[in-house]
């Protein structure tokens, strides 16, 4: 177990939904980070918040947004959602959000959109 | 842009022989370059990194070397075992040093 908590770990919806993903990161980690990961793919780098801000953006879309809260929780949101959004979404916590700090990986939720 | 190329996208060795993954970045002033293993249906978990001082780093049967005039680095796994058997992800450090970029991931396969 990482200490990364992730929920839901499954959600099941249909296209043109909107659905909230949460998590809550290691005890003492600022940094939050979300990735998401088609079926057989890599690892595809969303967003960075440290501290409850954005610190880094990779290829989010304009679809999805993010916030950190002052818990230092952290939600995805993703809306209008499409086929090609199913995949596992993944939140790693980390330190302070350096890049040569090591990132926690929660479980994942796993996205079908039917 | 900043960009890791990492290969093979598929490896099948046989048990006990040896692996090497190999990762190329485009950027000089990366300088931190982990290593992540992702068992099937598990979450990835950092087995190794290597930072730019560095030439070499060996932890049991898994090392990893750098050669930053190249600007490629390298997973070995020695004496390969079932357990082996996953997706391994290597990063770079980007210029920023607040984010990594991930190459497409290795998989390992191991034959018995």
């Amino acid at each position: 177990d990482s200490g990364v908590t992730q929920t839901p770990k499954h959600l099941i919806t249909a296209t043109g939904q909107r659905v909230t993903l949460r998590c809550s990161p290691r005890s003492g980690d600022l940094s939050v980070y979300w990735y998401q990961q088609s079926l057989d793919q890599g690892l595809q780098f969303l967003i960075q918040y440290y501290n409850g801000e954005e610190r880094a953006k990779g290829n989010i879309l304009e679809r999805f947004s993010a916030q950190q809260f002052p818990d230092l929780h952290s939600e995805l949101n993703l809306s209008s959602l499409e086929l090609g959004d199913s995949a596992l979404y993944f939140c790693a916590s980390s330190v302070d959000g350096g890049a040569k700090n090591i990132q926690y990986f929660g479980a994942g939720t796993r996205l079908s959109v039917l | 842009g900043e960009n890791v190329e990492q290969h093979p996208s598929t490896l099948s060795v046989q048990e006990g022989d040896s692996a090497v993954i190999k990762c190329t970045y485009s950027d000089s002033a990366s300088n931190y370059f982990p290593w992540y293993k992702q068992e099937l249906g598990k979450r990835p978990q950092l087995i190794i990194d290597i930072r730019s001082n560095v030439g070499e780093k060996k932890d049991q049967r898994i090392a990893v070397t750098l050669n930053k005039t190249a600007k490629h680095f390298s997973l070995h796994i020695t004496e390969t075992q079932p357990e082996d058997s996953a997706v391994y992800f290597c990063a770079a450090s980007s210029k920023s040093n607040y984010q990594l970029i991930w190459g497409a991931g290795t998989k390992l396969i191991i034959k018995p």
